[in-house]
């Protein structure tokens, strides 16, 4: 119940593109919902995150769409450039303190120019 | 402003020995949470330290342990070390006020690998 199921494991996009991950959660107790970008080498640098009472969140070409009723949510990343490509995590949380977070697997995304 | 900043960047052990990770966190932020990921995996939560005490466990054995210092620093332990402890172990940092307690600040890792 406290796993996210994250897809697909790896994505290839051309320059200019739609990037698109999906994430999967279980328990309904989950109120936080943050992706993560990981570059080789470095931690988890926060990207977005949404809470559940919001269907969409933009930030520039970023954005969080959200399906309470179906427990999904997922991130599309416009016009997708080189300097995309990373590993993203989602990830979600619970309550007050909730620096707890359940990571997904992650996706690796390659940017082809 | 430094960010998360941890040593060792890497370390090599033997299974059964013990090692020590540290962790400065990031200036303002007043807790750590340590997690555990994986090669290919996502972070795994171990525990959260605040206020010098652990706040939240995840499901690791006693071996790992930890402890918060008086200016928020954390180191975290782990005993008789085993091959699948060999991992990328990263420290985030963050702010338990009112607004913002979620967002996290992670450093860079340390690198155990147990041979």
């Amino acid at each position: 119940q406290q796993q996210v199921k994250q897809s697909p494991q790896s994505l290839i996009v051309q320059k200019g593109g739609i990037s698109i991950i999906n994430c999967a959660y279980e328990n309904t107790a989950f109120d936080y919902f943050p992706w993560y970008q990981q570059f080789p080498g470095k931690g988890p640098a926060l990207l977005i995150a949404i809470r559940p009472d919001v269907s969409e969140k933009k930030e520039g070409r970023f954005t969080i769409s959200f399906n309470k009723s179906a427990k999904q949510f997922s991130l599309h990343i416009m016009d997708s450039q080189p300097g995309d490509s990373a590993t993203y995590f989602c990830a979600a949380s619970i309550g007050e303190y909730g620096n707890k977070l359940v990571f997904g697997a992650g996706t690796i995304l390659r940017v082809k120019s | 402003d430094a960010g998360v900043t941890q040593s060792p960047t890497h370390l090599i052990k033997t299974r059964g020995q013990q090692v020590t990770l540290r962790c400065s966190p990031k200036s303002g932020h007043d807790t750590v949470s340590w997690y555990q990921q994986a090669l290919g995996q996502g972070p795994q939560f171990i525990f959260q330290y605040y206020e010098e005490e652990e706040r939240q466990r995840g499901n690791f054995p006693d071996r790992f342990s930890g402890h918060q210092f008086p200016n928020y620093s954390s180191e975290l332990n782990v005993n008789a070390l085993l091959l699948g402890d060999s991992a990328l172990y990263l420290c985030a940092s963050s702010f338990t006020g009112l607004i913002g307690a979620n967002v996290l600040t992670f450093g860079a890792g340390s690198r155990l690998t147990v041979l």
